[in-house]
């Protein structure tokens, strides 16, 4: 069956850390990759999506995540991680078939900044 | 500013009583579609809407209705809501749906079905 895994639920770091969350899909084909950010109260927002072309892709508010075909990985990664940051983190993907109407979402990852 | 509105935020209700959550966008998007969130279960799709008089089930249509008689409207309907209905909302629209299209997300509706 096709999927989308987040196997971190919950990840605690330390502002100014490096902080990396994973991704796996399982799928025939590579699917269109996502990475969302919820905020506390607030609904999603998009940090970065991938397509085809380089597989290290640049996202808004400091965030990339690199595309690994071999291990149909689309880890998200911050090199220092600010208190703001704190949320909860979806990777989504889209069947290349369709559109962008049939998001499949993972359950998320939660992070916690510590001071 | 452009956005997706949703309304109520929260609402609390009982078994059996029919309610809506409305959903608009003020950016002309053609693109619509319903989210609900579970604690473990991330984001599944209920419905879509491609277009005005256009819509689709999602992952997890039962118990929902939709309806697209306007472009900036899509309302949620439950007819008959159930306590398994409890869950946290969220509507979503984008310009097309072509793979460089984003969905913007409303900020939520949070459900508690008595």
């Amino acid at each position: 069956a096709q999927s989308v895994t987040q196997p971190d639920i919950h990840i605690t770091v330390s502002e100014g850390a490096s902080l990396e969350l994973r991704c796996n899909y399982s799928y025939g084909a590579t699917p269109y990759l996502f990475w969302y950010v919820q905020s506390p109260g607030q609904g999603l927002q998009l940090l970065l999506k991938y397509f085809s072309g380089d597989t290290l892709v640049q996202g808004i508010k400091g965030f990339e995540a690199e595309f690994k075909r071999s291990q149909s990985s689309f880890n998200l990664r911050k090199p220092s991680v600010h208190w703001s940051d704190a949320a909860e983190y979806f990777c989504a993907v889209d069947p290349p078939r369709f559109g962008n109407e049939k998001l499949t979402f993972g359950t998320g990852t939660r992070l916690t900044i510590i001071p | 500013e452009a956005q997706v509105t949703q309304n109520p935020r929260y609402l609390i209700t009982v078994t059996g009583k029919k309610l809506t959550v409305t959903c608009s966008q003020n950016m002309n998007h053609e693109y619509m579609s319903w989210y609900r969130q579970d604690p473990g279960l991330g984001l599944r799709q209920i419905y879509y809407s491609m277009n005005v008089e256009v819509t689709d089930k999602g992952d997890v249509p039962e118990g929902y209705k939709v309806s697209r008689k306007e472009k900036r409207n899509f309302p949620l309907i439950l007819e008959s809501p159930s306590p398994n209905q409890t869950s946290l909302y969220f509507c979503a629209s984008s310009k097309g749906t072509g793979y460089t299209d984003t969905q913007y997300f409303g900020p939520g509706t949070r459900l508690t079905v008595l």
